[in-house]
């Protein structure tokens, strides 16, 4: 699966959009993009993935870039509650060798009143 | 539906004794996930079954183990255990099929003294 690098931490204002960057330049042709993310001490949380097209579910929108080296997860209206560590993941469909995904460190966002 | 759930939430245990953890994934996930979480390694896959048959293993030592039970459930079990192995476990359920998303329970947070 190819590595992901995100930045350690970023802050966001409360009630604006939060955008996470995620750069995977070695992205191969059926890898999706993943994000999770992990409020203290909870379990890691599904957002969202794609593999081309951006994608916008009733959290996040995950914007692709062309070339997909690159994505971004919009929060559109960051809260409080957003305030979390969120894992971009690049992973290779591969069903018959079962299911798991590699977590990197992330990127911490805060979110401030 | 209910989401994956874990028992015990929270457990101490003494250098040498042996653990047993529990997961119940969401109703119709057949795919088993569980993770190590610690603060110096981040988070780690340890084993993923399916159908009762463990699939894919991550890089940890004999002395942790797993099963998956004709209903799904699955545990896992540490042996001999070692302050190191003090962290937050975590399992993930997932439909089966090669893109879909995991979903974690709230996890085990085990305490080795």
């Amino acid at each position: 699966d190819a590595k992901t690098t995100q930045p350690p931490s970023m802050d966001c204002a409360e009630g604006r959009a939060a955008n996470l960057p995620c750069n995977h330049s070695t992205i191969s042709g059926n890898e999706y993009v993943y994000w999770y993310r992990q409020i203290h001490s909870q379990g890691p949380q599904y957002i969202i993935h794609g593999l081309k097209n951006n994608e916008t579910n009733e959290m996040a929108s995950l914007i692709i870039t062309e070339d997909r080296k690159s994505s971004t997860l919009i929060l559109p209206h960051a809260t409080l509650r957003d305030t979390a560590v969120y894992y971009c993941i690049v992973r290779v469909p591969r069903d018959n060798y079962g299911q798991n995904f590699v977590f990197g460190p992330g990127t911490r966002l805060s979110v401030l009143p | 539906k209910a989401g994956v759930t874990q028992t015990p939430r929270y457990l101490i245990k003494t250098r040498g004794q042996q653990v047993t953890l529990s997961c119940s994934p969401i109703s119709g996930h057949r795919s088993v996930s569980w993770y190590q979480q610690t603060p110096g390694q981040g988070l780690q896959f340890l084993f993923e079954y399916f159908s009762e048959t463990q699939r894919n293993k991550g890089n940890f030592p004999g002395r942790f183990s797993g099963r998956q039970f004709s209903n799904s459930r699955s545990e896992m079990n540490v042996s001999t255990l070692e302050l190191g192995d003090s962290a937050l476990y975590l399992c993930a359920s997932s439909l089966v099929g090669a893109a879909y998303e995991q979903y974690f329970g709230p996890g085990t947070r085990l305490t080795v003294t």
